[in-house]
């Protein structure tokens, strides 16, 4: 079956330690995205990937950093882990319509839980 | 810009019978809407969508939604909940507008099914 996978599920790390999340499709969607979801909150969107074009939130802190070396891959990188990034970091995929327009439909992966002892 | 509000953060319901999830929206452009579950520790997976039409929306699982434009609202509603649709609920917003079509989520709705 076509998905999005994110690896791992979870992750610790130590406060102030870089740490990589990884997100793969199978989709073969132009369009992948990263949110951050705190406990009991709406997921927040980080940055998205139209392609090889990279597109950040205005309010997403310079801690954050994201890759995407192919289609199929990418991931996010915390240069500096604080206590306030732990949280659930969410990839999802969209495809690019006939039209050239973005689907609004996104596709979730499982979601990766991040633990900053 | 759009924005969601779901006024209704936990929703405790017996089983087998009727919910409705509350969804308003706010937007300046034409909108298309979207109601996602969230099991424990999972992703989001869409329940249904609403893109133009008829404004009845049917979904899986049993789940069904109406987008009402006049009262800015798009209800989520089931006849009949099982334990298993014990979950967090987001509806979402997008913008019909090229170039716009990021989703903006509201803060959820706790769904528990008491048996």
């Amino acid at each position: 079956d076509a998905m999005v996978i994110q690896n791992p599920r979870y992750q610790v790390t130590q406060f102030g330690k870089p740490v990589t999340l990884s997100c793969s499709q199978t989709l073969n969607h132009n369009v992948m995205y990263w949110y951050q979801q705190k406990s009991s909150q709406a997921p927040k969107l980080l940055f998205h990937y139209y392609d090889k074009d990279f597109n950040n939130e205005a309010d997403t802190p310079d801690n954050f950093q994201s890759r995407r070396p192919n289609t199929s891959f990418c991931f996010l990188d915390i240069r500096s882990p604080g206590l306030g990034d732990a949280a659930m970091y969410l990839c999802a995929t969209s495809r690019v319509m006939a039209s050239g327009r973005v689907s609004n439909e996104q596709f979730f992966g499982p979601g990766t839980r991040l633990t900053v002892l | 810009a759009q924005s969601v509000t779901q006024l209704d953060s936990q929703v405790p319901v017996f089983e087998e019978a009727p919910v409705e999830l509350r969804c308003n929206y706010s937007s300046s452009v034409s909108v298309y809407l979207f109601w996602y579950v969230q099991y424990p520790n999972q992703g989001l997976q869409l329940l249904l969508k609403y893109l133009s039409g008829s404004t009845l929306v049917k979904g899986i699982n049993g789940f069904e939604a109406e987008f009402n434009k006049s009262q800015t609202s798009f209800h989520l509603r089931k006849p009949s909940v099982h334990i298993s649709d014990t979950a967090e609920y987001f509806c979402a917003v997008s913008s019909s507008n090229f170039g716009n079509e990021k989703l903006t989520f509201g803060t959820g709705t706790r769904l528990t099914i008491i048996p």
